[in-house]
């Protein structure tokens, strides 16, 4: 039962374009969304959050966008950089203190 | 600050064998969550520590099994190990009851085989 539902296995995209990574759910009981961006062989890294009370967060070249009516998510990266190809995890809380993670976006950043 | 510890970060099994990992959560903290992450999967929900309960619980069998200590630190561990047990397990640790953010550790790869 996938909760949280990244669609895009992969996304690639030149430097200094935008990239847009996306994340749908099921359940309109959750709170509170956050993006995380792993490298291999570390562990996520928290990115940005957002609360379901509002629609827009913005923290330097990342902001993450909340549509609650179509229960969709994205994370917008402007300019991209290299060194952010990594794999972005979206994640959702519930009202039980219990996150659900998405399977991930691999996003390549070519120079 | 030290971040969120876990060892081993490798560990090599076979099937049928049981093993333990360990997680010390950043100090302070008081909840540890865990997680197993496998190709195509995602990063699937264990459970949940606040301290020293079990909080929630994820849909693992009973052969996946945890608990936490006064000091905040957790244990996982699997009996009857199988090859899809095979996967990376990420610790995570939160300040309150209510979290807003979790911090990860680096994770232990377990390989059966």
């Amino acid at each position: 039962d996938q909760q949280v539902k990244q669609n895009s296995p992969s996304l690639s995209v030149q430097e200094g374009r935008i990239s847009i990574l996306n994340c749908d759910y099921t359940n309109s009981m959750f709170d509170y969304f956050l993006w995380y961006k792993k490298y291999p062989a570390e562990g996520p890294t928290f990115l940005i959050s957002i609360s379901s009370i509002k629609d827009k967060n913005e923290d330097g070249r990342f902001t993450v966008f909340l549509n609650k009516s179509a229960k969709h998510l994205s994370l917008h990266i402007v300019p991209s950089q290299p060194g952010d190809s990594a794999v972005y995890f979206c994640a959702a809380r519930n009202t039980g203190n219990q996150f659900y993670f998405g399977t991930g976006t691999s996003l390549t950043v070519i120079p | 600050k030290a971040g969120v510890t876990q060892t081993p970060r490798y560990l090599i099994k076979t099937r049928g064998q049981q093993v333990t990992l360990s997680c010390s959560p950043i100090s302070g903290h008081r909840s540890v969550s865990w997680y197993q992450q496998t190709p195509g999967q995602g990063l699937q929900f264990l459970f949940e520590y606040f301290s020293e309960t079990q909080r929630n619980k994820g849909n693992f069998p009973g052969r996946f099994s945890g608990r936490q200590f006064s000091n905040s630190r957790s244990e996982m561990n699997v009996s009857t190990l199988e090859l899809g047990d095979s996967a990376l397990y990420l610790c995570a640790s939160s300040f309150q009851g209510r979290s807003e953010k979790l911090f990860f550790g680096s994770g232990t790869q377990l390989s059966v085989l």
